[in-house]
C-alpha cells in the first residue's frame, strides 16, 4: 500500500476564515512533507517533519502553520489566507534513508485552495 | 543557477518511438535521484528513483544517472499516447528535501 491520503480534494475559503488540511498515511513513513504547486509550475517545499519535529520551513508565511500530532498524520493550519496563496497543496511521505537523504516520496492526491 | 534544470519542452515524439527526458542538477553532493510523472490537474506519480551511477530498468523506463556530470535522464520506450503528461526531476540535494526540477511536457503523437 502506497497511498498518502488528502482531505479535503477542494476548499474554498474567504480570507479571513481559519481551515485545516489534513494528510495520513499508514506506510510507517518517518518523514512528511506539505507542498504548493501553483498552475504549470513545478512543486515548491513548504515544510518537511522528521520523526515528527519540523525539521525544514522553507520560510513559508505564518499564515501556515503545519503540526504533525503522530508519525501517520500532518495537518496544516490555514489562517488569513491570501487570494495569491489559492493553489494545489500536496502532501507527501516517504522513509528516512539517514546520509544517503530520503527514500523515494510518495504524494497524495492534493487539495485544490481557492482564497476569495 | 538552478539548482534542478530541465528542458520545459513540449516534446514531442510518435507513438513507438522512445522518449529521452534529461535533467541536471548543480549540487554535486546530490544523493538520490527521482522521477515523477504528473497529469494536468493530478499529483505527481513516483515513475523511477536511483542512487547509484549507471542505468535502472523498469518495464520500459530506464532511468540514467552520471554524476560525474551531474546528470540524470529517464528514457521511455515505445511511447504510448498514455505517456504523455509534464515528468518532473526531482534530487536530495541536504536532508530529507526534494527538489523538483521545471518539468518537461511529453507528448506522444498516436
Amino acid at each position: 500500500d502506497t497511498e498518502v491520503t488528502q482531505t479535503p480534494k477542494h476548499l474554498v475559503m474567504g480570507m479571513t476564515n481559519k481551515k485545516s488540511l489534513k494528510c495520513e498515511q499508514h506506510m510507517g513513513h518517518r518523514a512528511m512533507y506539505w507542498y504548493k504547486q501553483k498552475a504549470k509550475k513545478p512543486p515548491e517545499l513548504m515544510f518537511v517533519y522528521s520523526y515528527e519535529k519540523l525539521s525544514i520551513n522553507e520560510s513559508v508565511p505564518s499564515r501556515f502553520s503545519p503540526e504533525c500530532p503522530n508519525s501517520s498524520l500532518l495537518n496544516l493550519h490555514l489562517h488569513a489566507l491570501q487570494p495569491e496563496d489559492s493553489a494545489l497543496y500536496l502532501c507527501a511521505s516517504s522513509q528516512v534513508r539517514g546520509p544517503g537523504g530520503p527514500s523515494e516520496a510518495f504524494f497524495g492526491q492534493g487539495t485544490r485552495l481557492t482564497v476569495v | 543557477q538552478k539548482e534542478v534544470e530541465q528542458n520545459s519542452g513540449p516534446l514531442s515524439v510518435p507513438e513507438g518511438a522512445i522518449a529521452s527526458l534529461n535533467c541536471t542538477y548543480s549540487d554535486r553532493g546530490s544523493q538520490s535521484f527521482f522521477w515523477y510523472r504528473q497529469y494536468s490537474g493530478k499529483s505527481p506519480e513516483l515513475i523511477m528513483f536511483i542512487y547509484s551511477n549507471g542505468d535502472k530498468e523498469d518495464g520500459r523506463f530506464t532511468a540514467q544517472l552520471n554524476k560525474a556530470s551531474q546528470y540524470v535522464s529517464l528514457l521511455i520506450r515505445d511511447s504510448q499516447p498514455s505517456d504523455s503528461a509534464t515528468y518532473l526531476c526531482a534530487v536530495n540535494n541536504y536532508g530529507q528535501n526534494f527538489v523538483f526540477g521545471p518539468g518537461t511536457r511529453l507528448s506522444v503523437l498516436p
